[in-house]
């Protein structure tokens, strides 16, 4: 069965120094990675997928397969980046994992 | 924002009794979805539908049920069967086939009594 893990529930940094989400899965076939923003007071919506290669408000993330992770990098923490983070992988429906909230300190 | 709504926002309920949910999409997407959302486990599927008329189980179905008599419309019913419902629930819609980007909902929250 597909999996995955986020191991930080909560992760607080400063403004202006790097982020790192973690995100690990366990997926025996190719996998398909997505990472999802909460933002307060929003809805939950699509941040950025791996198959894409793209940078979204700074954010990056890339699939390593030998390590099965796919972990979002940002190099400057803003304040506006503060929100709940979710990673997901698609086989016919999305599993997520159970979230990182990210608090930015000012 | 826009193009799926859930109504109510909040609702409250006494044990023992159905409760119905309501997920409207004017995306003309034919993939729809419902999720729960508790702290500290996530979002976790609990029904989704492909096409009209079509549902299938998610991973935690017990004591749930759903229709999809319309394109637009998905209800979750929560039903006594439902040992723990008390949660944040979540629709969202897509268009069908291999992944497509998922839209959510604003999200009703159930709390029972």
């Amino acid at each position: 069965a597909q999996r995955v893990t986020q191991p930080e529930k909560l992760l607080s940094v400063f403004k202006g120094a790097p982020v790192e989400l973690k995100c690990n899965y366990s997926y025996s076939g190719s996998p398909e990675l997505f990472w999802y923003v909460q933002y307060s007071r929003q809805r939950l919506q699509l941040l950025l997928r791996h198959i894409s290669r793209e940078s979204i408000k700074g954010f990056t993330a890339d699939l390593n397969k030998g390590e099965t992770s796919f972990h979002l990098k940002k190099p400057f923490a803003q304040e506006e980046d503060s929100a709940m983070y979710y990673c997901a992988l698609w086989n016919e429906k999305l599993t997520f994992g159970t979230g990182t909230r990210l608090t930015i300190i000012p | 924002d826009g193009g799926i709504t859930q109504s109510p926002k909040y609702l409250f309920r006494k044990e023992g009794q159905n409760v119905t949910l309501s997920c409207e999409q004017n995306l003309n997407h034919d993939a729809m979805y419902w999720y729960r959302q508790d702290p500290g486990q996530g979002l976790r599927l609990i029904y989704y539908s492909q096409i009209v008329n079509d549902f299938q189980k998610g991973d935690i179905a017990e004591g749930y049920s759903v229709s999809r008599e319309k394109k637009e419309s998905f209800p979750l019913t929560v039903t006594s069967a439902q040992k723990n419902p008390t949660a944040f629930y979540l629709c969202a819609s897509s268009h069908s086939g291999s992944y497509n980007e998922q839209f959510f909902g604003p999200g009703t929250r159930l709390t029972v009594l």
